[in-house]
């Protein structure tokens, strides 16, 4: 099973500030890698998948970069409905696996 | 509108079963594959099974196998997940989501409790 490491656990960003959130993969997983944020209460929501490509809908101050096992999601200038846990997800090898989440929360 | 909405979820005791559905509305149901993915609480998301667009493949996360079963009916637009032989690590909220790799459409979420 591909283990998923975020870093960090928590992120504490100011309003307007851009904040990067890493996700390590145990071994190789191309591109195939999604990003989803999760607001309190509520259901996950696709970001990014394909390691790069924006959801239908999403905002282009959320971007995704990386390959292999290295992967960036990277907001810019957070607007309060972007306070949220963040998962990165591989979808190379079966099991699909998430990682732990990073949570991003307000200075 | 695209729209997932589960239900079925409860409290159980540990060894009993439950049945899970997910209606399904607004897309073409039965092309294409779904997913249950669960949230212990407090904790991260962990994928539990999926099934391809006419029920010919299933895949289950290892600790769920054996006593989970994943289903489908397209004439209903309704995904299924069958819980036998809950126990207390089961406990999580259950989304039914669309995809197979990656999730684009997700409900709600319906709560599973395995409790004495």
């Amino acid at each position: 099973e591909i283990v998923m490491t975020q870093s960090p656990a928590t992120l504490s960003v100011s309003p307007g500030e851009g904040a990067t959130l890493s996700c390590r993969a145990s071994q190789s997983v191309s591109s195939n890698l999604a990003w989803y944020q999760q607001r309190p209460g509520q259901a996950p929501r696709l970001l990014i998948y394909g390691a790069s490509t924006r959801a239908t809908g999403i905002p282009a101050r959320f971007s995704g970069s990386g390959s292999g096992t290295e992967f960036t999601l990277t907001i810019s200038s957070l607007q309060s409905e972007d306070f949220a846990v963040y998962y990165c997800q591989q979808y190379n090898n079966w099991p699909h696996t998430f990682g732990q989440g990073t949570k991003v929360e307000i200075k | 509108e695209v729209q997932l909405v589960e239900s079925g979820g409860g409290l159980v005791q540990p060894g009993g079963s439950l049945r899970l559905s997910c209606a399904a509305s607004g897309f073409i149901f039965g092309t294409y594959w779904m997913s249950w993915v669960r949230q212990a609480p407090g904790k991260g998301l962990e994928w539990v099974a999926n099934i391809k667009q006419d029920g010919s493949e299933k895949y289950y996360v290892d600790s769920v196998k054996g006593r989970f079963t994943i289903s489908r009916d397209n004439a209903k637009n309704s995904l299924y997940l069958q819980m036998n032989s809950l126990r207390a690590e089961d406990t999580a909220v259950y989304y039914c989501a669309r995809g197979r790799l990656y999730m684009d459409v997700w409900g709600k979420g319906t709560t599973v409790t395995v409790s004495s």
